[in-house]
């Protein structure tokens, strides 16, 4: 099956900064999600982007399905940032996700 | 706020109980799925369903079952708890209209058997 890889792993900042994560697949794809994870467990969906950019506020994402990566742009870091960044894939017509590992975010006052 | 609903939010139980999680949404949505995901770890597909009464299992073996009897509902069943069950279940919908296939996840139930 298609394998879902992010980095890095762990990523610590400090309040303010920015910050990129990456997200590499090993097959072609047709539909991309990137998901925040927060410290009570909840997931939201951050983008469904399968190609292109798309920004939503702070956050931009682009997925350049050629080369078979995305990365998940984060600017001006908040403590409410902090948590785990998850990546989603799924091929052909199937809607299941395969998700990645995950990123853990943290930032610091 | 929610509209996918997981009840219930933490649940801790004996060995060899039946339980049953249950997975309500009020969006419409044909899709439904369940993951399993253990602390620090990655989401694992382990049941879908893409409408009433259509239910397959997911990458992950699982000895959970599932039900799609009404659009809006999707419960997961545990015949007989075991250890090995206890991990967060996380239920989530999707629609595809307009192609926006982008998941709606409910707030999981983080199950410990005991």
């Amino acid at each position: 099956g298609i394998q879902v890889e992010q980095s890095p792993p762990d990523l610590i900042l400090q309040e303010g900064a920015n910050s990129t994560l990456r997200c590499n697949f090993s097959d072609s794809v047709n539909n991309l999600q990137w998901f925040h994870q927060n410290p009570w467990g909840q997931l939201i969906n951050l983008f469904y982007i399968p190609s292109g950019t798309k920004q939503n506020g702070r956050l931009s994402a682009t997925t350049v399905a050629t080369e078979r990566y995305s990365l998940l742009y984060i600017s001006s870091s908040q403590t409410t940032d902090s948590g785990v960044y998850f990546c989603a894939v799924a091929q052909g017509g199937s809607e299941k996700l395969v998700f990645g590992k995950g990123t853990k975010l943290t930032v610091n006052p | 706020e929610a509209d996918i609903y997981q009840t219930p939010r933490y649940l801790v139980i004996g060995t060899g109980k039946k339980i049953t999680l249950e997975c309500s949404q009020t969006m419409g949505h044909d899709k439904m799925y369940w993951y399993q995901q253990d602390p620090g770890m990655e989401l694992h597909l382990i049941h879908y369903s893409y409408g009433v009464n259509s239910t397959e299992k997911g990458d992950l073996s699982s000895e959970s079952t599932v039900s799609r009897i009404r659009t809006e509902h999707f419960p997961l069943t545990l015949e007989s708890a075991r250890p090995s069950h206890t991990s967060q279940y996380l239920c989530a919908s999707s629609d595809g209209g307009a192609g926006n296939y982008g998941y709606t996840f409910g707030s999981g139930t983080r199950l410990t058997v005991v």
